[in-house]
């Protein structure tokens, strides 16, 4: 069975520090995707990255990374010089190649204080 | 096109009363789902549709629950006789690609309250 999660409910980090959003996940496929996604107060999903399973190369984008290591079975997401409009609940989730939908975690609020 | 549109925003209904919420997904998207999100939890999967066609149905979604794609564009989502515990935000998703786990659009929700 496919699960995911994400063992920080909330995390508070004052602007400018770095924080790194944990997911961990458990599948039995050999070929899966991973996502990270954000919900600001407005409530919309807003989609950030899929991964699959076979490429394990680190990603980064502006000041978010992402540390994809099927050793551990982990996906670990950092944002870099964290910013007030980074506040919002983040899910990390996760999709099994012979299934058609995405299975989240319970998500992290993160709070970023000025 | 302005991404996968919900309506309403908010309902507010009496226990008993029947309930339908629409999506309107992004256009070209033969991918619809539905998702439901309670307080402090992920969203959790209902159903889908593969043009009209509703393909899978989560043991979530009781016999109060049905879901329609009539001409494979829009949904409706209608729950009857609701009770307190269908209280939650009702999330829809739309996809291109056939398989979800490429990207899947996600509107703003429809936010149930049921007293």
């Amino acid at each position: 069975a496919q699960k995911v999660t994400q063992a920080q409910t909330e995390i508070s980090v004052v602007e400018k520090e770095d924080v790194t959003l944990d997911c961990v996940y458990e599948t039995r496929d050999t070929t899966y995707y991973l996502f990270w996604y954000k919900q600001p107060p407005s409530g919309e999903l807003v989609f950030l990255i899929r991964r699959n399973s076979f490429d394990e190369q680190n990603e980064i984008s502006g000041r978010y990374s992402w540390n994809f290591q099927k050793s551990t079975s982990s996906f670990n997401f950092t944002i870099t010089a964290s910013q007030v409009v980074d506040s919002a609940v983040y899910f990390c989730a996760l999709s099994e190649a012979r299934d058609d939908k995405i299975i989240f975690g319970k998500g992290t609020r993160l709070h970023i204080l000025p | 096109d302005t991404g996968v549109s919900q309506d309403p925003r908010h309902k507010i209904t009496k226990r008993g009363q029947n309930v339908t919420f629409r999506c309107d997904p992004i256009s070209e998207h033969n991918r619809l789902y539905w998702y439901r999100q309670t307080l402090g939890q992920g969203p959790e999967f209902l159903t889908y549709f593969q043009n009209e066609a509703q393909l899978e149905k989560s043991r979530l979604l009781s016999d109060r629950f049905s879901a329609e794609r009539p001409k494979g564009s829009f949904s409706t989502l209608e729950i009857q006789r609701t009770e307190q515990g269908d209280s939650a935000m009702y999330l829809c998703a739309s996809s291109l690609e056939p398989e979800m786990n490429t990207e899947a659009f996600f509107g703003q929700g429809t936010r149930l309250t049921v007293v």
